[in-house]
């Protein structure tokens, strides 16, 4: 099936790491995707992994994958204010033209 | 690189009319695009596959004949959305995959376009 689930609300404050989580249920994905919205405007290709790597770093980024549980995160290392926004993981199906299947986003709020 | 535009940016439009959304890969070819709907604080449905020179692939629940969709060109797809009424208020986001092999058929998104149907 197609199913992606992550938590709808994260809280840290400016400075801290925030890990924002997301699971999936298909595992004939390939590659795994986190992009960032913010109010009113499309959606931003923060980084993405494909589906036989376990882990990313892209500056203060992280992503990691676990295949074995379906679980996907992304840290991001010292968080700052400009990171308030909604953060969206999808997973890309190779069979099926290559569409992105979303989750229901997560929004992060940064506290100063 | 990899810019795709949307046109309008926004529209208001009286219930029964039609709108026209436009898509635009404006430096890479497009084979496949993608049109979804985000609702007010939700994620991004898909709403259907659209490919150059042939029919689009729409999702199960999409009614076809409601959302027209045409991909005349590798650079550009339009969405009509056909005798409009409220419930069809929501922010459009079209996505473009690019067809060059160097590409790794990635994704770019447009900025998207909020319908607001009165």
């Amino acid at each position: 099936g197609e199913d992606v689930e992550q938590s709808l609300f994260l809280s840290v404050r400016e400075g801290d790491s925030s890990v924002i989580n997301c699971t999936y249920t298909d595992s004939s994905s390939t590659y795994l995707y986190w992009y960032k919205q913010e109010p009113g405007a499309g959606l931003q290709l923060l980084t993405y992994i494909f589906s036989n790597m376990d882990m990313k770093q892209d500056q203060r980024l992280t992503v990691l994958l676990n295949k074995k549980d379906k679980h996907l995160s992304l840290r991001i290392a010292d968080t700052q204010t400009g990171d308030s926004a909604i953060y969206f993981c999808a997973e890309r199906f190779y069979n099926q033209g290559g569409k992105l299947i979303f989750g229901q986003g997560t929004e992060l709020s940064v506290k100063p | 690189g990899a810019v795709v535009s949307q046109h309008p940016s926004w529209v208001i439009c009286k219930s029964g009319t039609s709108v026209k959304i436009e898509c635009r890969s404006l430096d890479f070819q497009a084979t496949t695009m993608f049109w979804y709907r985000q609702f007010p604080k939700q994620s991004l449905m898909l709403m259907a596959t659209s490919n150059e020179g042939s029919k689009a692939t729409y999702e199960q629940g999409v009614e076809k004949d409601k959302f027209l969709i045409n991909h005349a060109s590798l650079t550009l797809s339009t969405l009509t959305v056909t005798s409009a009424h409220p419930e069809d208020s929501s922010f459009y986001i079209c996505s473009a995959r690019d067809s060059s092999p160097s590409s790794y058929n990635e994704q770019f998104f447009g900025p998207g376009t909020r319908l607001t149907v009165l």
